[in-house]
């Protein structure tokens, strides 16, 4: 047990539909990270946040956003699902210190979405 | 953008095997680090090397990072069944503050 919790385990929705999912990160950690990871796909860095605020961005869609509450808490929220949208979404916590870079990524059981 | 490039993409061994599997970068890293994930679960951080010509080992598992630190190598000797799962490089590089991951090597031990 990674310390990051995350919800919903599994997700069914439709094309069209919007969707949130939530994570809790490890306590006294300040970073929160999003994932997409697709069948045969690697581990695609979607966004960061530090502290509330955007750390930085990856390759995420126009129609995905997310934020991160004064708790530490984020969510990511999924517009306009497509099929292809269907996918593990992992999220990951660190300390994150100023340099970051050093930083290990703790990461949550993820939410798979199925988009039909 | 930076990409790492892992190989091989599969590997089967026989329990008791050797397996390594190599991250490439044409870019000097800051970094690298190393995630397990087993089949249905999450990646789980194994290791970070940080120095030039760095070598770690953990039980059965030695991890190197290359002298000119665009390049690392995970090796496991004599492979379990419990060595299942796949397994990601990832890096920083330069002030680039998002981590990369590697494509994974998923490897399947045949008992």
């Amino acid at each position: 047990d990674s310390g990051v919790t995350q919800t919903p385990k599994h997700l069914i929705t439709a094309t069209g539909q919007r969707v949130t999912l939530r994570c809790s990160p490890r306590s006294g950690d300040l970073s929160v990270y999003w994932y997409q990871q697709s069948l045969d796909q690697g581990l695609q860095f979607l966004i960061q946040y530090y502290n509330g605020e955007e750390r930085a961005k990856g390759n995420i869609l126009e129609r995905f956003s997310a934020q991160q509450f004064p708790d530490l808490h984020s969510e990511l929220n999924l517009s306009s699902l497509e099929l292809g949208d269907s996918a593990l979404y992992f999220c990951a916590s660190s300390v994150a210190a100023a340099s970051a870079q050093t930083d290990t990524q703790y990461f949550g059981p993820g939410t798979r979405l199925t988009v039909l | 953008g930076q990409q790492v490039m892992q190989i091989p993409q599969y590997q089967h061994v026989q329990e008791g095997e050797d397996f390594t599997t190599y991250c490439n970068s044409s870019t000097t890293l800051s970094n690298i680090q190393w995630y397990k994930q087993r089949p249905g679960g999450h990646p789980v951080f194994l290791i970070q090397l940080v120095k030039s010509g760095e070598v770690k080992k953990q039980k059965r598992l030695t991890f190197q990072f290359g002298e000119a630190k665009k390049n690392s190598s995970l090796h496991i000797t004599a492979t379990q069944t419990t060595d299942v799962g796949t397994y990601f490089c990832a890096a920083h590089s330069g002030s680039a503050r998002q981590l990369t991951f590697g494509s994974g090597t998923q490897l399947t031990v045949l008992p």
